[in-house]
């Protein structure tokens, strides 16, 4: 069974400093793995995805994640916050199979002026 | 491109009622369409993964005959609400696989459900 785990509910940063929305996961099989952003009352949009390819990911408005096996995590990273960022982000696992998707609880950040 | 439309974005309905939601996927062929519930600040869970031409596949705990799926058409996936009750207010959202090779996934933007 696949599962991910995304420490910590909530992560407050300021405009311009680094941000670090840390997802941990299991998997039996090799993972597929994913992180989506949710602005209110919106559907998700894909930031980025590891598909066994590179392991340091590059995805949209800046963020990028890195894919460590031996740590299993794929922890998403931005060098500069903006306010813009401010939103609910997922992290989430598929299997090879690519027919479901499970997602983490959520991490909400918040970006201060 | 891979753009998913649901609707309605928004719905009040009596208790009792049905309510249906479309999803459909603009500018591609989606055999395969999923269906999860959003609680207000919970994650998504998936509820259900619609075939084209054929039943969708429920997950555990999710009642079928009260949430009916339909997948009549490469494009056009439908879930359908039955005798809503308050419990079944929530959000719901739909995907598509747009991309097999890839594991592109395109989301709906939701449907809030809010049944008095």
């Amino acid at each position: 069974a696949q599962s991910v785990t995304q420490l910590g509910s909530h992560v407050s940063v300021s405009e311009g400093a680094l941000v670090l929305l840390r997802c941990n996961y299991s998997s039996s099989v090799p993972p597929y793995l994913f992180w989506y952003v949710q602005y209110p009352n919106q559907g998700l949009q894909l930031l980025l995805k590891y598909t066994s390819a590179a392991t340091l990911v590059k995805g949209i408005n800046g963020f990028e994640a890195e894919f460590k096996k031996s740590e299993t995590s794929f922890h998403l990273t931005k060098p500069s916050a903006h306010m813009s960022d401010a939103a609910e982000y997922f992290c989430a696992v598929s299997d090879t199979g690519g027919f479901k998707t499970i997602f983490g609880a959520g991490t909400r950040l918040f970006v201060k002026a | 491109g891979a753009v998913v439309s649901q609707h309605p974005s928004w719905v009040i309905c009596k208790s009792g009622t049905s309510v249906k939601i479309e999803c459909r996927s603009l500018d591609f062929q989606a055999t395969t369409m999923f269906w999860y519930r959003q609680f207000p600040k919970q994650s998504l869970m998936l509820m259900a993964t619609s075939n084209e031409g054929s039943k969708a596949t429920y997950e555990q705990g999710v009642e079928k005959d009260k949430f009916l799926i339909n997948h009549a058409s490469l494009t056009l996936s439908t879930l359908t609400v039955t005798s809503a009750h308050p419990e079944d207010s929530s959000f719901y959202i739909c995907s598509a696989r747009w991309d097999s090779n890839n594991y592109g996934y395109t989301f709906g933007s939701g449907t809030r459900l809010t049944v008095v």
